[in-house]
């Protein structure tokens, strides 16, 4: 069975800082998707990534895909508070599964 | 453009009652359709797929149940609501299987 595992679940951190936030999956998969909650609101799609090496940026976000180590990163640089949110990995085998998501909270 | 579309946004129905929610969506043909359930503070899990019109499948066994009448639109029922079915309902679409997916802006649900 497909495990997607994202750590840390809670993060706090000050404004300009850097941070990662890891997203590990346990099945070979080259599709790999990033998505942003904000409180009681729906998800909002960042990243798509569809191959081993992939790299895409927006923002003051970045995303990898390593598919050898089954292993997705979303890099935040220089964090600001607008970055406030629930960030969630999701890997599709033969349906999406998503991480158990990472809280982000940005301080001044 | 593509849009999806869920209502109602928030409901408070009582233990034991019947649910329906609906989901559609517009500008796009034979979409995959999906609905899962985000308990409160937790991740997403799946409920049900549609590859097509009254094709359904279920990835958790629960009281719930989904049907898909006509090509755009997914609707999730149940004929008695238990208290654990309190959560935040998301419908999503995509183009096809391993294609990204488009989340509608959900429904809040609260049994009491």
């Amino acid at each position: 069975e497909l495990k997607v595992e994202q750590n840390p679940l809670f993060l706090s951190m000050q404004e300009g800082k850097n941070y990662t936030i890891y997203c590990n999956y346990s099945t070979t998969s080259d599709r790999l998707y990033w998505y942003r909650q904000d409180p009681g609101k729906s998800l909002e799609s960042l990243f798509v990534l569809l191959s081993n090496g992939a790299v895409k940026q927006e923002g003051r976000l970045m995303a990898s895909l390593d598919t050898k180590a089954r292993l997705s990163t979303l890099h935040i640089t220089a964090a600001v508070h607008d970055l406030s949110a629930t960030y969630f990995c999701a890997v599709d085998i033969n349906d999406m599964r998503f991480g158990a998501g990472t809280r982000l909270t940005v301080k001044p | 453009s593509q849009t999806i579309h869920q209502w109602p946004a928030t409901l408070v129905q009582p233990v034991g009652s019947p649910l329906s929610l609906e989901c559609t969506v517009e500008g796009t043909s034979n979409p995959n359709l999906y609905w899962y359930r985000q308990a409160a503070g937790r991740g997403l899990q799946l409920l049900f797929y549609s590859v097509g019109i009254g094709q359904i499948s279920s990835e958790v066994p629960q009281n719930l149940s989904a049907s898909r009448p006509q090509d755009r639109q997914f609707i999730l029922s149940s004929k008695k609501l238990l208290l654990s079915d309190s959560g935040f309902y998301l419908c999503a679409w995509s183009t096809s299987f391993g294609y990204e997916q488009y989340f509608g802006p959900g429904t809040r649900l609260t049994v009491t």
